[in-house]
Protein backbone atom coordinates (compact mmCIF):
# COMPACT_ATOMS: atom_id res chain seq x y z
CA UNK A 1 0.00 0.00 0.00
CA UNK A 2 1.30 3.21 -1.17
CA UNK A 3 1.58 6.11 1.44
CA UNK A 4 2.07 9.54 2.14
CA UNK A 5 2.21 10.24 5.70
CA UNK A 6 2.20 13.92 7.41
CA UNK A 7 1.77 15.11 10.83
CA UNK A 8 -2.03 15.99 11.76
CA UNK A 9 -0.79 18.91 13.40
CA UNK A 10 -2.44 20.78 14.51
CA UNK A 11 0.80 23.18 13.94
CA UNK A 12 0.47 26.30 15.41
CA UNK A 13 2.81 29.40 14.68
CA UNK A 14 2.58 33.25 15.73
CA UNK A 15 1.90 35.58 12.63
CA UNK A 16 4.76 36.24 10.87
CA UNK A 17 6.64 33.54 11.93
CA UNK A 18 8.06 30.49 9.37
CA UNK A 19 5.55 27.68 9.57
CA UNK A 20 7.16 24.30 8.41
CA UNK A 21 5.24 21.27 6.78
CA UNK A 22 6.59 17.84 6.18
CA UNK A 23 5.50 15.22 3.93
CA UNK A 24 7.02 11.39 3.54
CA UNK A 25 6.08 9.12 0.67
CA UNK A 26 6.22 5.17 0.46
CA UNK A 27 6.76 5.03 -3.79
CA UNK A 28 10.06 5.54 -5.00
CA UNK A 29 9.24 5.55 -7.95
CA UNK A 30 6.79 9.09 -7.26
CA UNK A 31 8.43 12.10 -9.68
CA UNK A 32 5.67 14.93 -8.98
CA UNK A 33 4.49 16.31 -5.88
CA UNK A 34 1.62 18.89 -4.97
CA UNK A 35 0.81 20.62 -1.97
CA UNK A 36 -2.81 21.61 -1.64
CA UNK A 37 -4.49 23.94 0.56
CA UNK A 38 -8.36 23.53 2.09
CA UNK A 39 -9.88 25.62 4.52
CA UNK A 40 -12.66 24.19 6.76
CA UNK A 41 -15.70 23.27 5.02
CA UNK A 42 -14.02 23.76 1.49
CA UNK A 43 -12.60 22.37 -0.97
CA UNK A 44 -8.89 21.83 -1.47
CA UNK A 45 -6.90 23.81 -3.94
CA UNK A 46 -3.40 23.54 -5.54
CA UNK A 47 -0.83 26.26 -3.90
CA UNK A 48 2.61 24.37 -4.77
CA UNK A 49 3.32 21.69 -7.23
CA UNK A 50 7.24 20.44 -7.44
CA UNK A 51 9.04 18.08 -9.72
CA UNK A 52 12.93 18.26 -9.19
CA UNK A 53 15.38 18.01 -6.09
CA UNK A 54 15.76 21.13 -4.33
CA UNK A 55 13.68 24.33 -3.87
CA UNK A 56 11.08 25.79 -5.45
CA UNK A 57 9.64 29.39 -4.78
CA UNK A 58 6.51 31.21 -5.18
CA UNK A 59 5.60 34.02 -3.33
CA UNK A 60 5.99 33.32 0.20
CA UNK A 61 5.91 29.73 -0.81
CA UNK A 62 8.56 27.30 -0.85
CA UNK A 63 8.38 24.06 -1.24
CA UNK A 64 11.39 21.35 -1.29
CA UNK A 65 12.09 18.13 -2.17
CA UNK A 66 14.12 15.16 -1.46
CA UNK A 67 13.78 12.31 -3.46
CA UNK A 68 16.56 10.27 -2.00
CA UNK A 69 15.03 10.68 1.38
CA UNK A 70 11.36 10.51 0.01
CA UNK A 71 10.29 13.49 1.86
CA UNK A 72 8.83 17.05 0.54
CA UNK A 73 8.29 19.90 2.39
CA UNK A 74 6.24 23.24 2.54
CA UNK A 75 7.48 26.37 3.95
CA UNK A 76 5.06 29.49 4.65
CA UNK A 77 7.20 32.78 4.88
CA UNK A 78 5.58 35.39 6.75
CA UNK A 79 2.58 33.22 8.23
CA UNK A 80 -0.62 35.21 8.21
CA UNK A 81 -4.01 34.51 10.17
CA UNK A 82 -5.45 33.45 6.86
CA UNK A 83 -2.91 31.11 6.19
CA UNK A 84 -4.92 29.04 8.82
CA UNK A 85 -6.04 26.00 6.76
CA UNK A 86 -5.20 22.39 6.50
CA UNK A 87 -2.37 21.63 3.78
CA UNK A 88 -2.20 18.32 2.18
CA UNK A 89 0.38 17.00 0.19
CA UNK A 90 -0.05 14.58 -2.86
CA UNK A 91 1.71 12.39 -4.85
CA UNK A 92 1.64 11.04 -7.64
CA UNK A 93 1.38 7.33 -8.06
CA UNK A 94 4.35 6.19 -10.06
CA UNK A 95 2.99 2.59 -10.58
CA UNK A 96 -0.61 3.63 -11.80
CA UNK A 97 -1.90 5.58 -14.77
CA UNK A 98 -1.08 8.70 -12.27
CA UNK A 99 -3.25 8.97 -9.65
CA UNK A 100 -3.17 11.06 -6.82
CA UNK A 101 -2.46 9.90 -3.40
CA UNK A 102 -3.16 12.10 -0.94
CA UNK A 103 -1.62 12.36 2.79
CA UNK A 104 -4.62 13.42 5.36
CA UNK A 105 -3.20 16.67 6.02
CA UNK A 106 -1.33 19.43 8.41
CA UNK A 107 -4.01 21.41 10.33
CA UNK A 108 -2.07 24.90 10.45
CA UNK A 109 -2.97 27.85 12.72
CA UNK A 110 -1.47 31.05 12.74
CA UNK A 111 -2.53 32.79 15.65
CA UNK A 112 -2.50 37.08 15.61
CA UNK B 1 -15.85 29.91 -15.97
CA UNK B 2 -17.96 29.05 -13.50
CA UNK B 3 -15.88 25.98 -12.26
CA UNK B 4 -16.59 22.51 -10.96
CA UNK B 5 -20.14 22.21 -10.24
CA UNK B 6 -21.89 19.45 -8.00
CA UNK B 7 -25.25 18.72 -6.71
CA UNK B 8 -26.47 18.57 -4.30
CA UNK B 9 -24.34 20.05 -1.32
CA UNK B 10 -26.31 18.72 1.06
CA UNK B 11 -27.81 14.95 0.71
CA UNK B 12 -29.29 13.15 3.70
CA UNK B 13 -30.65 9.61 3.54
CA UNK B 14 -31.87 6.93 5.04
CA UNK B 15 -29.41 3.20 4.83
CA UNK B 16 -30.82 1.44 1.88
CA UNK B 17 -31.43 4.05 -0.35
CA UNK B 18 -30.25 4.80 -3.52
CA UNK B 19 -28.03 7.97 -3.55
CA UNK B 20 -26.80 9.98 -6.88
CA UNK B 21 -24.58 12.18 -6.64
CA UNK B 22 -23.84 14.85 -9.91
CA UNK B 23 -20.57 16.75 -11.83
CA UNK B 24 -20.15 18.82 -14.19
CA UNK B 25 -16.72 19.44 -14.91
CA UNK B 26 -14.74 22.92 -16.07
CA UNK B 27 -15.45 23.03 -19.67
CA UNK B 28 -12.48 21.54 -22.07
CA UNK B 29 -10.86 19.75 -19.27
CA UNK B 30 -10.52 15.88 -20.74
CA UNK B 31 -10.05 14.27 -16.84
CA UNK B 32 -12.81 14.13 -14.73
CA UNK B 33 -12.10 12.43 -10.91
CA UNK B 34 -14.12 11.31 -8.13
CA UNK B 35 -12.90 11.44 -4.22
CA UNK B 36 -14.29 10.67 -1.36
CA UNK B 37 -13.06 12.67 2.12
CA UNK B 38 -13.28 11.11 5.93
CA UNK B 39 -11.74 12.01 9.09
CA UNK B 40 -10.34 8.88 9.09
CA UNK B 41 -9.36 7.76 5.77
CA UNK B 42 -8.42 11.19 3.95
CA UNK B 43 -9.14 11.90 0.69
CA UNK B 44 -9.02 8.89 -1.63
CA UNK B 45 -9.48 8.56 -5.09
CA UNK B 46 -12.79 6.49 -6.17
CA UNK B 47 -12.61 6.84 -10.11
CA UNK B 48 -11.28 8.69 -13.09
CA UNK B 49 -12.33 9.35 -16.64
CA UNK B 50 -10.09 10.90 -19.49
CA UNK B 51 -12.62 11.72 -22.25
CA UNK B 52 -15.40 10.31 -20.96
CA UNK B 53 -14.03 7.03 -20.46
CA UNK B 54 -12.95 5.28 -16.95
CA UNK B 55 -9.54 4.55 -16.77
CA UNK B 56 -8.92 3.70 -13.25
CA UNK B 57 -11.89 2.50 -10.77
CA UNK B 58 -9.89 0.51 -8.42
CA UNK B 59 -10.47 3.02 -5.20
CA UNK B 60 -14.52 1.81 -6.15
CA UNK B 61 -15.08 0.45 -2.55
CA UNK B 62 -17.60 -2.02 -3.62
CA UNK B 63 -20.13 -2.91 -6.29
CA UNK B 64 -22.47 -0.99 -4.15
CA UNK B 65 -20.70 2.02 -5.99
CA UNK B 66 -21.24 2.75 -9.85
CA UNK B 67 -19.59 5.89 -12.20
CA UNK B 68 -20.75 7.43 -15.33
CA UNK B 69 -20.31 10.07 -17.94
CA UNK B 70 -22.27 9.83 -20.71
CA UNK B 71 -20.71 13.21 -22.34
CA UNK B 72 -17.90 15.78 -21.88
CA UNK B 73 -20.18 18.01 -19.34
CA UNK B 74 -21.75 15.48 -16.99
CA UNK B 75 -20.57 12.47 -14.62
CA UNK B 76 -22.78 11.09 -11.93
CA UNK B 77 -21.44 8.78 -8.81
CA UNK B 78 -24.49 6.74 -7.63
CA UNK B 79 -24.25 4.48 -4.34
CA UNK B 80 -27.10 1.72 -4.13
CA UNK B 81 -28.07 0.76 -1.46
CA UNK B 82 -26.53 3.52 0.68
CA UNK B 83 -24.97 2.36 4.64
CA UNK B 84 -23.91 4.75 7.21
CA UNK B 85 -20.18 3.67 6.61
CA UNK B 86 -20.94 5.76 3.45
CA UNK B 87 -20.98 9.14 4.94
CA UNK B 88 -18.48 11.25 3.50
CA UNK B 89 -17.79 14.77 1.57
CA UNK B 90 -17.36 13.64 -2.53
CA UNK B 91 -15.49 15.77 -4.45
CA UNK B 92 -15.63 15.95 -8.01
CA UNK B 93 -12.70 17.72 -9.90
CA UNK B 94 -11.59 18.18 -13.55
CA UNK B 95 -7.82 18.49 -14.77
CA UNK B 96 -6.84 19.70 -18.83
CA UNK B 97 -4.64 16.85 -18.70
CA UNK B 98 -3.54 13.98 -16.11
CA UNK B 99 -2.87 13.98 -12.47
CA UNK B 100 0.67 16.00 -13.31
CA UNK B 101 -1.81 18.91 -14.29
CA UNK B 102 -3.91 20.87 -12.09
CA UNK B 103 -6.88 19.59 -10.32
CA UNK B 104 -9.85 21.80 -9.94
CA UNK B 105 -12.23 20.45 -6.91
CA UNK B 106 -16.15 20.96 -7.01
CA UNK B 107 -17.42 22.82 -3.55
CA UNK B 108 -18.20 18.65 -2.72
CA UNK B 109 -21.55 16.94 -1.52
CA UNK B 110 -21.37 16.01 1.74
CA UNK B 111 -23.43 12.98 2.69
CA UNK B 112 -25.21 11.87 5.58
CA UNK B 113 -26.62 8.16 5.61
CA UNK B 114 -28.60 7.51 8.90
Amino acid sequence: QKEVEQNSGPLSVPEGAIASLNCTYSDRGSQSFFWYRQYSGKSPELIMFIYSNGDKEDGRFTAQLNKASQYVSLLIRDSQPSDSATYLCAVIDGGSQGNLIFGKGTKLSVKP
Amino acid sequence: DAGVIQSPRHEVTEMGQEVTLRCKPISGHDYLFWYRQTMMRGLELLIYFNNNVPIDDSGMPEDRFSAKMPNASFSTLKIQPSEPRDSAVYFCASSLSDSTDTQYFGPGTRLTVL
